[in-house]
Parts: C-alpha cells; sequence; structure tokens
C-alpha cells in the first residue's frame, strides 16, 4: 500500500523567510502533484512533477522530484502572507492518487 | 472553458439515507476522479472513472458507488449513509493521457449526516 508522509504538519514563519515542505512516499510511482488549499476552499493544482530530477517554479514556489529518494520538496522562498494555506503532496500510481495529510503554514509578518 | 462544477454544495442527511452527488467534468476531460475529505484531514481517493468505466477504487466500501456518462459528467452515489461520512466530497477531472496535466478540482459537496 502507498504511503505519503509530508513533513512538517505545521509550519509557523515570519514573512521574508524560506523554507522547505518535504513529501516521503513507499513506492514508486507515476506523478507526484503538489496541491493547495485555503480554508474551506478546494484544491488548487501547484505542480506535477513526472520524472526524477523534474524541478518547477512558480513565483515563490518550487517543487523538486527525487525519484529515487521517493521524496519531493516544496521550497518556500522570501515567504509572503497570502502563502499562507495547507499544502499537499499527493502521489499518483495506476490512476489512484494518495494523499499526504498536508503541511498548514501560516506566514507571520 | 469551463471549470469542474459539482451539485449541490451542501447536504444535510440522515443515518440511513441515500444520496447522489453530481460532477460536471471541465471540457475536453474525460477522466474523473472523487475524494473524501473528512476534517482536518487530506483527500481520501474514492474511485476513478475514465470513459465511463471505472480505472481504479481506494478502501471505501461498495455502498460508494459512481456512474460516469457519455458527455464525463459524473455521480457518486453513497448508500446507507452513516454519521462518518460527514466530509467534503471532491471531483476531479484531467485528460488522460496528458501526462502534464494535473487534476482539476471543483468547490466540493459538504455532506453533513447526523
Amino acid at each position: 500500500e502507498l504511503k505519503v508522509e509530508q513533513n512538517p504538519l505545521f509550519l509557523s514563519m515570519q514573512e521574508g523567510k524560506n523554507y522547505t515542505i518535504y513529501c516521503n512516499y513507499s513506492t514508486t510511482s507515476d506523478r507526484l502533484y503538489w496541491y493547495r488549499q485555503d480554508p474551506g476552499k478546494s484544491l488548487e493544482s501547484l505542480f506535477v512533477l513526472l520524472s526524477n530530477g523534474a524541478v518547477k517554479q512558480e513565483g515563490r514556489l518550487m517543487a523538486s522530484l527525487d525519484t529515487k529518494a521517493r521524496l519531493s520538496t516544496l521550497h518556500i522562498t522570501a515567504a509572503v502572507h497570502d502563502l499562507s494555506a495547507t499544502y499537499f503532496c499527493a502521489v499518483e500510481l495506476a490512476g489512484k492518487s494518495t494523499f499526504g495529510d498536508g503541511t498548514t503554514l501560516t506566514v507571520k509578518p | 472553458e469551463t471549470g469542474v462544477t459539482q451539485s449541490p454544495t451542501h447536504l444535510i442527511k440522515t443515518r440511513g439515507q441515500q444520496v447522489t452527488l453530481r460532477c460536471s467534468s471541465q471540457s475536453g476531460h474525460n477522466t474523473v476522479s472523487w475524494y473524501q475529505q473528512a476534517l482536518g484531514q487530506g483527500p481520501q481517493f474514492i474511485f476513478q472513472y475514465y470513459r465511463e468505466e471505472e480505472n481504479g477504487r481506494g478502501n471505501f466500501p461498495p455502498r460508494f458507488s459512481g456512474l460516469q456518462f457519455p458527455n464525463y459528467s459524473s455521480e457518486l452515489n453513497v448508500n446507507a449513509l452513516e454519521l462518518d461520512d460527514s466530509a467534503l466530497y471532491l471531483c476531479a477531472s484531467s485528460p488522460r493521457w496528458g501526462l502534464q496535466e494535473t487534476q482539476y478540482f471543483g468547490p466540493g459537496t459538504r455532506l453533513l449526516v447526523l
């Protein structure tokens, strides 16, 4: 059974600081997703990563994938308050997506 | 291009009742997945449909069933509702063979079982 673990589960950071969220998974996968969810809202797609060494960047967020280590990272650069949300990674295998428990990020002034 | 829509937005049922939730996929998408998200948790995969056939299923009992129609809209049916079925139900659509494509989520249906 595929397991996906994120850490940390909760993250409080100051504006302007950098931090990384980690996503470990237990078996090989077809692709890995990162999503953002605001309170009471649905999920917004951030990145889809397919191959080993894949790196994608959008604004202050950068995601990478190491399939050999079964690890993906979401790096936050110079955080701003608008990035406060819950971030999920999800691993897809044979049509089935397994989500991590999410990382709730709070960015403080 | 319209996004993924779901109906209803909110629903209250009692234990033992049956419920049908609906999803309209994004234009051009032939794959739809359904998820259950309990409060404070990540979404749990229920099942996926591709071209009207079930293409994968998570660890949910048979009382959770689905349909996908020729226009790629979809339904999630839950029979014999239990209190633990209270959750946000999300559908997500994607083009099946678009490897670079992600899933696009609808706004969800919030179900409360009393």
